[in-house]
């Protein structure tokens, strides 16, 4: 069985500041880990995964995310927040054997201060 | 379409009628899912139809939710005798295979149920 945490549902960040999206997960076999964002009223949106290739996962819109398994963590970086980053992020796992079939933390919603 | 495409976006229903949702993945996509988010559970696996394989229902949340996909692509998600509880956005997604679990899955924009 998976499960996922994220730690804090929401987060506050100044423009142009380091944004910060904790994720740890739990998984009885070797995991893949994706990082979604969802906008208003929109669907999901992948941002990134891990694959058991490169530890550091780089994804669109600037986002990177580190894979550490002594951590079971896989967090989420973005040097230099935009005001278009204000979403809802959600960290996910998914086990090979399961298909694609994801589950998600609880979600992150950022709000991005001027 | 280019996406994945739900319909209807919105949906009120009263509590005790039959709702069905509709998925149509993107073409040659194998594999969909359907997800349920709400306020108070997040985002919740329902069910997952990959090829001609048996479903996996393991999330679906009582008898009163049933799902079948025709013809390996469009899928109707139905909700019998909806319940207040019920409200909340269905999204549906699709890949082009399991994957192993890596391939990357494509969402769609949600319907949005409210049982009044």
């Amino acid at each position: 069985a998976q499960s996922v945490t994220q730690l804090g549902s929401h987060v506050s960040v100044s423009e142009g500041a380091l944004v910060l999206l904790r994720c740890n997960y739990s998984s009885s076999v070797p995991p893949y880990l994706f990082w979604y964002v969802q906008y208003p009223n929109q669907g999901l949106q992948l941002l990134l995964k891990y694959t058991s290739a490169a530890t550091l996962v780089k994804g669109i819109n600037g986002f990177e995310a580190e894979f550490k398994k002594s951590e079971t963590s896989f967090h989420l970086t973005k040097p230099s927040a935009h005001m278009s980053d204000a979403a809802e992020y959600f960290c996910a796992v998914s086990a090979g054997a399961a298909g694609n079939k994801l589950t998600f933390g609880g979600g992150t919603r950022v709000l991005v201060k001027p | 379409g280019a996406g994945v495409s739900q319909s209807p976006s919105n949906k009120v229903t009263e509590k005790g009628k039959d709702v069905e949702l509709r998925c149509d993945p993107i073409s040659g996509h194998t594999a969909l899912y359907w997800y349920r988010q709400s306020l108070g559970q997040g985002l919740e696996f329902l069910i997952y139809f990959q090829g001609n394989s048996a479903p996996d229902k393991s999330g679906l949340p009582s008898d009163r939710f049933s799902a079948e996909r025709t013809g390996g692509s469009v899928s109707t998600l139905t909700i019998q005798r909806t319940q207040q509880e019920d409200s909340a956005v269905y999204l549906c997604a699709s890949s082009l295979s399991s994957g192993g679990g890596s391939t990357e899955a494509f969402f769609g924009q949600g319907t949005r149920l409210t049982v009044v």
